[in-house]
């Protein structure tokens, strides 16, 4: 089983439509998770941290689940400039910490 | 604040040459990373720095990459002799503290023919 497990889609998702998608990790004793976004040939950014009381910044809500050892990402009302891939990290403790990436969730918005 | 600079941003090298990838963290960022991506896979850990002294290397492959922090600022990462499957972006980036609030920089991609 991998580390970090994504979906990698693409889903193809009309303007204006809900998304969510899941993120499972194999380590119960993990502590930080991020969802970071890639656009086509440009480095990854930052989206969202993820806390043990779930979060939302504007139409980006991200929970957290420990029971399942799953991340998930919603947006709401999606914008084309959503369209992107959308990275699952979580740290790993027996590593140093060190930050573990999932390969990514391909997005498109459709208009 | 100025982010985190790499050069260069492209470069094709045939198999067995060697090449250097630079990297300027943002300023007062102790931790540095150098990341490998190959096409539809998530970004891989090869190297990280706290200051000048290394933290994990653990998926370096030493034969033939090597990485250097003298001074704690800025670093290279050398890879001699390339291999095709070397083919990849190289990312590095930077933060404050360690494996948290990280700042990329836009990559070198590194093409191998």
């Amino acid at each position: 089983r991998k580390e970090v497990e994504q979906d990698p889609g693409p889903f193809n998702v009309p303007e204006g439509a809900t998304v969510a998608f899941n993120c499972t990790y194999s380590n119960s004793a993990s502590q930080s998770f991020f969802w970071y976004r890639q656009d086509c040939r440009k480095e990854p950014k930052l989206l969202m941290s993820v806390y043990s009381s779930g979060n939302e910044d504007g139409r980006f809500t991200a929970q957290l689940n420990r029971a399942s050892q799953y991340i998930s990402l919603l947006i709401r009302d999606s914008k084309l400039s959503d369209s992107a891939t959308y990275l699952c990290v979580v740290n790993n403790p027996g590593s140093n910490y060190q930050l573990i990436w999932g390969a990514g969730t391909k997005l498109i918005i459709k208009p | 604040e100025a982010g985190v600079a790499q050069s260069p941003r492209y470069k094709i090298i045939e198999k067995r040459q060697s090449v250097a990838f630079w990297c300027n963290p943002i300023s007062g960022h102790a931790t540095l990373y150098w990341y490998q991506q190959i096409l539809g896979q998530g970004p891989k850990l090869l190297i990280q720095f706290q200051n000048n002294g290394v933290v994990d290397d653990s998926q370096l492959p030493k034969d033939r990459f090597s990485a250097e922090r003298l001074k704690g600022v800025d670093s290279t990462l050398k890879i001699q002799p390339a291999k095709l499957e070397d083919s990849a972006v190289y990312l590095c980036a930077s933060s404050q503290f360690p494996n948290y609030g990280y700042t990329f920089g836009s990559g070198t991609r590194l093409t191998v023919v």
